[in-house]
């Protein structure tokens, strides 16, 4: 039970090109998520799924795009990459069972667009 | 609209002294309250939780309606427990998974 996966962890860009972050889990959950992670400025949540198919706009939504073909998949996808996308970026997968609330989170893709 | 605050980016304490993270929050429901840590080289993870009353390595926090807050405290710290602490809400509802978090506090425990 590998929990969530993200690669690549590290990743250098020139601005303009675009990227793939994978993300999967193994855990069957319905709920997953991206957030940004910036200095001074916490987490901010991307896009997120509550299931294969479904996707939301979060808090920071432009120049990232998300699909959900699977319950496992959760892959961001930068069209065109600019050096205000240089973050550290998490997924995060949780069950339907709202009432524990517990997200559990990837070990980051440190991006770096120049 | 759902927001979190913390108002101490860094926090500074030493070995065995008391200490509080602030948290305040601005939600119109009931909310859920929860505190996120991310110690160094770790994954962000879950420490606690308002609706379990739980306490998680020596932490409580206690989720107050009337002043909006949820300070997360623990009497005697620990080198251990530096790490950058991250509070988030969670609005009330069934099909709200969504977590608001704040932008977090950095705890150093100094010996």
């Amino acid at each position: 039970n590998a929990g969530v996966t993200q690669t690549p962890k590290f990743q250098v860009l020139k601005t303009g090109q675009s990227m793939t972050l994978q993300c999967a889990q193994d855990m069957n959950h319905e709920y997953m998520s991206w957030y940004r992670q910036d200095p001074g400025m916490g987490l901010r949540l991307i896009h997120y799924s509550v299931g294969a198919g479904i996707t939301d706009q979060g808090e920071v939504p432009n120049g990232y795009n998300v699909s959900r073909s699977t319950t496992e998949d959760f892959p961001l996808r930068l069209l065109s990459a600019a050096p205000s996308q240089t973050s550290v970026y998490f997924c995060a997968s949780s069950s339907r069972d709202y009432t524990t609330g517990e997200l559990f989170f990837g070990e980051g893709s440190r991006l770096t667009v120049l | 609209a759902q927001r979190v605050t913390q108002p101490e980016k860094l926090l500074s304490v030493f070995k065995g002294a008391p200490v509080e993270l602030k948290c305040n929050y601005s939600y119109s429901g009931s909310p859920e309250l929860f505190w996120y840590v991310q110690y160094s080289r770790q994954r962000l993870q879950l420490l606690l939780r308002h609706i379990s009353r739980e306490s998680i390595k020596g932490f409580t926090a206690d989720l107050n309606k009337g002043e909006t807050s949820f300070h997360l405290k623990k009497p005697f710290a620990q080198e251990e427990d530096s790490a950058m602490y991250y509070c988030a809400l969670r609005g009330s509802g069934g099909s709200n998974y969504k977590l608001t978090f704040g932008k977090g506090t950095l705890l150093t425990v100094n010996p």
